[in-house]
């Protein structure tokens, strides 16, 4: 199993500014992942983070918007750039290592932004 | 494309009662098939999973759920629920794009 632990934990931020998420995961993993969780919403996947390339973004996601890194197979980290009201979520890194197997998920990072 | 349906936003149930959350999915070739639970303000767990083999598959807290390739569906079920089973489960799938997908998520809400 993996331990994934993300930071912060949660913020509350100005509109207009931005925001990096750090995601470490206890152990090296293939695959990464970044989910936004609305209030009251289930899990949207935002982007695959894929280590030593760009991020593959879902239909919705832009790069310019939400800028990932994955410099290696236990880090990766996601920027939310240019905040508005509509990006206070949860935000959940995740991991699995194998097509077939369990994906674990991070605590969340509680973003609140004003 | 895959997707995933969860038929009930809501469940009331009483206390003791048996309850079933009712998961459908679609994807044009094999599947990986899980159930997490979110309890309130708290991080996601997995409940169970279907990778492969048995159909009839059971997880933590009394939780089973059964794989129904014909009817593309993975309905979560529990004999007899508690208080503290009182969350948002979420139904999620594995397809051919490798990614896990959720679905809307059901509030099950356990009354004394």
């Amino acid at each position: 199993s993996a331990v994934i632990s993300q930071k912060p934990s949660r913020d509350i931020c100005q509109r207009g500014t931005s925001l990096t998420i750090q995601c470490q995961v206890d152990s090296q993993v293939t695959m990464m992942f970044w989910y936004r969780q609305q209030p009251g919403q289930s899990l949207t996947l935002i982007a695959t983070a894929n280590q030593g390339s760009e991020a593959t973004y879902e239909s919705g996601f832009v790069i310019d918007k939400f800028p990932i890194s994955r410099p290696n197979l236990t880090f990766s980290t996601l920027t939310v750039s240019n905040m508005s009201p509509e990006d206070s979520s949860i935000y959940l890194c995740s991991a699995r290592d194998r097509v077939a197997g369990e994906q674990f998920f991070g605590p969340g990072t509680r973003l609140t932004v004003l | 494309a895959q997707s995933v349906t969860q038929l009930d936003s809501q469940v009331p149930v009483f206390e003791e009662a048996p309850v079933e959350l009712r998961c459908n999915y679609s994807s044009s070739v094999s599947v990986y098939l899980f159930w997490y639970v979110q309890y309130p303000n708290q991080g996601l767990q997995l409940l169970l999973k279907y990778l492969s083999g048995s159909t009839l598959v059971k997880g933590i807290n009394g939780f089973e759920a059964e794989f129904n390739k014909s009817q593309t569906s993975f309905h979560l079920r529990k004999p007899s629920v508690h208080i503290s089973d009182t969350a948002e489960y979420f139904c999620a799938v594995i397809g051919g794009t490798g990614k896990l997908i959720f679905g809307q998520g059901t509030t099950l809400q356990v009354k004394p």
